[in-house]
């Protein structure tokens, strides 16, 4: 697509409830990453895909975060039994795959998860 | 230490003036550094990417990047109130197979009338 996709745009949800958040990257961006970002705050990094391995996962905060890729395309975001600290935006960004390091991200437009 | 730190602001200029926001990093094999723009309720944009010691300029924005002193700065010529922004710095290292970009939490820059 010509974009960073994400969906839903928003989401309410009740703590403990399962919530699925999807991306879809630009064509042909291998690599893709997760981020969260709580109100007033910075970005938080999560993980990072290239294609459908995660070389470094190391942001997900607990077991309850999960994340998947389908071959080069879509992938979700999934958190378990959600928590009001779970509350933020999660922005998906994608880029061509790591060559010279000058590579930038574009990010989608984000998922606003409120948890009640 | 914050892997990459930036003053949160806000930073108040006029309308026209230059605008200087700066940024320092704490891992010295740091390849590559970025200017992102995040407007208020918005995802972050990219701006310009900078890998060399030096100037890059790309209309009315100057990346200056010097490794010797972990720094990397952005400045902004005739500032506009369209400025007025949250800008985010973020510096790509080597772990995690060394596509990670680590940013910084932003300053706050006001471009008033």
């Amino acid at each position: 697509g010509a974009g960073v996709s994400q969906s839903p745009s928003n989401k309410v949800t009740e703590k403990g409830k399962d919530v699925e958040l999807r991306c879809d990257p630009i064509s042909g961006h291998t690599a893709l990453y997760w981020y969260r970002q709580r109100l007033g705050q910075g970005l938080e990094f999560l993980i990072y895909f290239q294609g459908n391995s995660a070389p470094d996962k190391s942001g997900l905060p607990s077991d309850r975060f999960s994340a998947e890729r389908t071959g080069e395309s879509v992938s979700t975001l999934t958190i378990q039994r959600t928590q009001q600290e779970d509350s933020a935006v999660y922005l998906c960004a994608s880029s061509l795959a790591p060559r010279t390091g000058a590579e930038g991200y574009t990010f989608g437009s984000g998922t606003r998860l409120t948890v009640v | 230490q914050k892997e990459v730190e930036q003053n949160s602001g806000p930073l108040s200029v006029p309308e026209g003036a230059i605008a200087s926001l700066n940024c320092t990093y704490s891992d010295r094999v740091s390849q590559s550094f970025f200017w992102y723009r995040q407007y208020s309720g918005k995802s972050p944009e990219l701006i310009m990417s900078i890998y060399s010691n030096g100037d890059k300029e790309d209309g009315r924005f100057t990346a200056q990047l010097n490794k010797a002193s972990q720094y990397v700065s952005l400045l902004i010529r005739d500032s506009q109130p369209s400025d007025s922004a949250t800008y985010l710095c973020a510096v790509r290292g080597l772990t995690g197979g060394g596509n990670k970009l680590t940013f910084g939490t932003g300053t706050q820059l006001k471009v008033e009338l």
